[in-house]
């Protein structure tokens, strides 16, 4: 089985500073990983993902993740926040020849003024 | 660029109703997915569907029915709606299994009274 933790439920982080949100997954095989992130009211925006290659996958708004399979990770980053990157992120797993993905329960950002 | 539109931003309805709700994707993808959204829970698949008539059970099915006629048309039909069924729902679709993208609408808040 498959499945992702996200295990803060609320990141608070100034504007200007940089922003991690964490990620840690567990999967049979090579991981296929997703990070989207949701606005008020909205659905899912696709933000990045990693599939093979590059352990460093840059996404949409100046976001970047770090795959790292030792640690079963894939933090997503931005070196410098914005008040409108205050969301919902979730990431997610899922592995070849797998049509589902397992999503985290979401971290809620929140970039202070 | 990917459009999924979902029928109903909110909707409300009273227990026992029979409620449907649509999806509709304009990219000629192959798979489509309704999850629920609960605060703290993050995502949860409810079905899948991977071609015309053809579906399978995501976590939690039960109390949930769909149906998939055309390619580009998803619905999920809640047979006597509750209570505990009050979420928003997300409608998701993508070319075809692995590394591919899921793709999102905009959500449908349904709240039952």
């Amino acid at each position: 089985a498959q499945s992702v933790a996200q295990p803060e439920d609320q990141v608070n982080v100034a504007e200007g500073n940089p922003l991690t949100v964490k990620c840690t997954y567990s999967v049979s095989g090579n991981p296929y990983l997703f990070w989207y992130v949701q606005y008020p009211n909205r659905g899912l925006q696709f933000l990045l993902k990693y599939i093979t290659g590059d352990n460093l996958v840059k996404g949409s708004y100046g976001f970047e993740a770090e795959f790292n399979k030792s640690q079963t990770s894939f933090h997503l980053k931005k070196p410098s926040a914005l008040v409108s990157d205050s969301a919902l992120y979730f990431c997610a797993v899922s592995n070849y020849g797998n049509n589902r993905l397992a999503f985290g329960k979401g971290n809620q950002v929140v970039v202070i003024p | 660029d990917v459009k999924v539109t979902q029928s109903s931003r909110y909707l409300v309805k009273r227990t026992g109703e029979k409620v449907f709700l649509e999806c509709v994707q304009d990219m000629d993808h192959e798979n489509m997915f309704w999850y629920r959204q609960d605060p703290g829970l993050g995502l949860r698949l409810i079905y899948f569907s991977y071609d015309v008539k053809m579906k399978e059970k995501g976590d939690i099915p039960e109390g949930y029915s769909v149906s998939r006629e055309k390619k580009e048309r998803f619905s999920l039909i809640l047979e006597s709606a509750s209570t505990n069924q009050t979420s928003m729902y997300l409608c998701a679709s993508k070319v075809r299994q692995g590394t591919d993208t899921q793709y999102f609408g905009p959500g449908t808040r349904l709240t039952v009274l």
